[in-house]
């Protein structure tokens, strides 16, 4: 059964940062690309950054570049997102995602999420 | 960035009703459009992709059309577990983005 179990989330004050964890199993985890997706309280989900297999591929939403990095630890079937200079608009539900193997993205696994609220 | 706009933003429906959700896309991205469904509380559940190929596991009564910037998501006799907030998202390229969602709920 593939699981996706999130951790790291917490309540920071504006400029702060935050190490968020995805601890993977119940699949090749690296043989697939993998993804965060974030969801703001009452909005729809909304894209962050996605990194390929091997990690020699990153892509990231523009208001988080530079701020935010994706990684991976194939070897501990674990992703992360470390996130420095936070804004109250990064605030919302981190959720890790398994993207795809090749082609077009999709996001067929999900976690249940880690809250990340951003506030003085 | 592609923009993503779905309607309606909510509908009412009965328990066997046909329901008929678009999405539209700033500009053509192809097939490269994925449907989700949304419960409270939970992560997004991936039903359609590519437009139009029913995810493994996903009820044949969901169904997707469409291409280039005109995308429908049918439910073919609404069940009580489909009411729920459904989304398209883009991915065509970077930013991959979602639609503002569709709330489904009881008549």
């Amino acid at each position: 059964e593939v699981q996706l179990v999130e951790s790291g989330g917490g309540f920071v004050q504006p400029g702060g940062s935050l190490r968020l964890s995805c601890a993977a199993s119940g699949f090749t985890f690296s043989g697939y690309w993998m993804a965060w997706v974030r969801q703001a309280p009452g909005k729809g989900p909304e894209w962050v950054a996605n990194i390929k297999q091997d990690g020699s591929e990153k892509y990231y939403l523009d208001s988080v570049k530079g701020r935010f990095t994706i990684s991976r630890d194939n070897a501990k079937h674990s992703l992360y997102l470390e996130m420095n200079s936070l804004r109250a608009e990064d605030t919302a539900l981190y959720y890790c995602a398994r993207d795809k193997v090749m082609g077009p993205t999709v996001f067929d696994y999900w976690g249940q999420g880690t809250l990340v609220t951003v506030s003085s | 960035d592609i923009q993503m706009t779905q309607s309606p933003s909510s509908l009412s429906a009965s328990v066997g009703d046909r329901v008929t959700i678009t999405c539209r896309a700033s500009q053509s991205i192809s097939n490269y459009l994925n449907w989700y469904q949304q419960k409270p509380g939970k992560a997004p559940k991936i039903l359609i992709y590519a437009a139009s190929s029913l995810q493994s596991g996903v009820p044949s009564r969901f169904s997707g059309s469409g291409s280039g910037t005109d995308f429908t998501l049918t439910i073919n006799s609404l069940q009580p577990g489909d009411f729920a907030t459904y989304y398209c998202q883009q991915t065509d390229r970077a930013p991959l983005t979602f639609g503002g969602g569709t709330r489904v709920e009881i008549k």
